[in-house]
């Protein structure tokens, strides 16, 4: 079964410190994305990638950094981590195709 | 940009009745986009339950269904008998179509279905 795992599940940073946040996939899958979700705004996208070294911006890259190593990671990084940044971050992966994507379970970040 | 938008947050069902959840879509950049629902039960992860990539088709899953309506971009979510079981919050989304993989949520739908 495809699978999605996120590290830390849950997280608590202090203002302007640095926050990574890891997912890995054993999917086999060429896309990679990162979500972040609010109370009534749903999914958000912040990065994404189709290829390992390269990523994209989504809709909300601001303060947000990506990495993608090879096909099976990517990360998320806060360089400078702010309260507004306080969220459940999601990974999610993609075959090719008509874009359906697997979850990972969430990684809760408090920005205090 | 591209989006999608769920007008209702919450819904509350009685167990039995009918039920439609409302999604409309905007895709500027993308002529013909596939539609998704995704579904996430309390305690569970984030999952597809249907999709739809053909303008005028319909998708069902699990007792629910969803037409692809492109003259009114629309591609609400419908069940004709709600059960307890069916209780989560529910995501309507788009991505491209050629080639295309950004994929682009709505705010979501809680679905309550009342005992």
């Amino acid at each position: 079964e495809a699978a999605v795992t996120q590290s830390p599940r849950s997280k608590v940073a202090v203002t302007g410190g640095k926050v990574t946040l890891s997912c890995h996939q054993t999917n086999n899958h060429d896309y990679m994305y990162w979500y972040r979700q609010d109370t009534g705004h749903g999914l958000r996208l912040i990065h994404y990638s189709y290829v390992a070294d390269s990523t994209e911006k989504g809709d909300i890259p601001d303060g947000y950094k990506a990495s993608r190593p090879s096909q099976e990671n990517f990360s998320l990084i806060l360089e400078l981590a702010s309260l507004s940044q306080t969220a459940v971050y999601f990974c999610a992966s993609s075959g090719q195709g008509a874009g359906q994507l697997y979850f990972g379970e969430g990684s809760k970040l408090t920005v205090l | 940009g591209d989006s999608v938008t769920q007008t209702e947050g919450q819904v509350t069902v009685s167990e039995s009745k009918s039920l439609i959840i409302n999604c409309t879509y905007s895709a500027t950049s993308i002529g013909y986009p596939n539609l998704f629902w995704y579904v996430r039960y309390p305690g569970e992860g984030l999952q597809l339950l249907l999709k739809v990539i053909t303008a005028g088709q319909k998708g069902s899953s699990r007792g629910f269904e969803a037409t692809y309506n492109k003259e009114a971009t629309s591609f609400h979510l419908q069940k004709a008998s709600v059960q307890e079981s069916d209780s989560a919050v529910y995501y309507c989304a788009l991505s491209g179509g050629t080639g295309g993989y950004k994929v682009v949520f709505g705010s979501g739908t809680r679905l309550l279905v009342s005992p």
